[in-house]
């Protein structure tokens, strides 16, 4: 077990770039979310998986963002036309539902982006 | 909807006196409350949850919180800081068992005076 894994973990971009960041989570997780984190706030739900499927979006989550888990595994997180407000700590998490799990998330150390 | 209060962003405290961090939650249904910590460039990580059943749980690292239904509180309590405490600290809710999306507090962060 290696823990949720996070790439890149610091991201500089300018304003209308597109980013890409990349989740790969403990490895018998079925379930992976994602969360946004800014300065001085607490963890925010963006959207989540279980398997490939993906359940539940944010409103937060515009339609310049997209999430995918095409085989059940490792997820991307794609922010196209970045603005200087998508700056912020963009969090992973796994979880496994079919264990006995008793609703612990499993966080990666996070992608920080900046958008210039 | 549920949301999570926890007054206080910064609490400062003395090596070796009681930490107290206060969460206080709004839930329309029996809620599941968690306590994350997050060290300095390390991920969040569960310090204790509250379920069902016994209303003081304990966690990892020497803290306890108490699920108080009737002051919709789960505050975080340590009888001893000690210097390596130091982190912040999120209160979540999350409205079931089958789900785990979790809903989190604006955070607290703890530093310990020597």
């Amino acid at each position: 077990d290696t823990g949720v894994s996070q790439n890149p973990r610091h991201k500089i971009t300018k304003r209308g770039q597109n980013v890409t960041f990349r989740c790969d989570p403990i490895s018998e997780h079925n379930r992976l979310y994602w969360y946004r984190q800014t300065l001085g706030q607490g963890p925010e739900f963006l959207t989540y998986f279980q398997n490939e499927a993906q359940l539940e979006k944010s409103r937060l989550l515009s339609d310049r963002f997209s999430a995918e888990r095409p085989k059940g595994s490792f997820s991307t997180l794609e922010i196209q036309r970045t603005e200087q407000g998508d700056s912020a700590m963009y969090l992973c998490a796994s979880s496994d539902r079919t264990s006995g799990n008793t609703g612990e998330l499993f966080f990666g150390e996070g992608s920080r982006l900046t958008v210039l | 909807a549920q949301s999570v209060t926890q007054l206080g962003s910064h609490v400062s405290v003395s090596e070796g006196a009681l930490v107290l961090l206060r969460c206080n939650y709004s839930s329309s249904v029996p809620p599941y409350l968690f306590w994350y910590v997050q060290y300095p460039n390390q991920g969040l990580q569960l310090l204790l949850k509250y379920t069902t059943g016994a209303t003081l749980v304990k966690g990892i690292n020497g803290f306890e919180a108490e699920f108080k239904k009737s002051e919709t509180s789960f505050h975080l309590t340590k009888p001893s800081a000690h210097m390596s405490d130091a982190a912040e600290y999120f209160c979540a809710v999350s409205l079931n068992f089958g789900n785990e999306k979790l809903t989190f507090g604006t955070g607290t962060r703890l530093t310990i005076i020597p």
